[in-house]
């Protein structure tokens, strides 16, 4: 069975402390995708990463970077120098190989204070 | 731009009376698309897969008789929530697969409040 876990559901941090979220996976299927969403309170889901199974260069882009391990199954999102804009909801998902279907993990929830 | 639309983005209406929520693809053609639901601070779980021309596909445990889907063009599709009740408030989101494979894009979301 497919499964996400996002085993932190609320992180409090302070402005300007770097924050890590964590996201680790379960497939059977070797080819898959694995995304990064965030949900701001407005509720409109807002996309900030697609990887997929055979690429496991680690991104960064802007004060985001994205730590894929596919040995240890994990999925990790690290926010650099966070900012109160950055409070949100986080998703890690994964797609299933033959529907499209995303799989969401239970969502992180990022608190910044000021 | 947007590329998902939704409407209403939010609708309340009374116990037992019948809402619908369409969800159009502005950009390209999608023969498939997904609704998913979200309770006050819960994750997104998929309710059904929208398919243009045939019926839709439900997951395990949601009613097809009160969650009626309809792909009626391969830019929309709409949800009806049929003889709702309060245990049926929640966020919908209906998500349209891009011309990539395993782009997803998401519409606004549609808040329902049944009282």
């Amino acid at each position: 069975a497919q499964k996400v876990t996002q085993a932190q559901t609320e992180i409090s941090v302070v402005e300007k402390e770097d924050v890590t979220l964590d996201c680790v996976y379960e497939t059977r299927d070797t080819t898959y995708y694995l995304f990064w969403y965030k949900q701001p309170p407005s509720g409109e889901l807002v996309f900030l990463i697609r990887r997929n199974s055979f690429d496991e260069q680690n991104e960064i882009s802007g004060r985001y970077s994205w730590n894929f391990q596919k040995s240890t199954s994990s999925f990790n999102f690290t926010i650099t120098a966070s900012q109160v804009v950055d409070s949100a909801v986080y998703f890690c998902a994964l797609s299933d190989y033959n529907t499209d279907k995303l799989i969401f993990g239970t969502g992180t929830r990022l608190q910044v204070f000021p | 731009g947007a590329v998902v639309s939704q409407h209403p983005s939010w609708v309340i209406c009374k116990s037992g009376t019948s809402v619908k929520i369409e969800c159009r693809s502005l950009d390209f053609q999608a023969t498939t698309m997904f609704w998913y639901r979200q309770f006050p601070k819960q994750s997104l779980m998929l309710m059904a897969t929208s398919n243009e021309g045939s019926k839709a596909t439900y997951e395990q445990g949601v009613e097809k008789d009160k969650f009626l889907i309809n792909h009626a063009s391969l830019t929309l599709s709409t949800l009806t929530v049929t003889s709702a009740h309060p245990e049926d408030s929640s966020f919908y989101i209906c998500s349209v697969p891009g011309p990539i494979s395993y782009e997803q894009y998401f519409g606004p979301g549609t808040r329902l409040t049944v009282t």
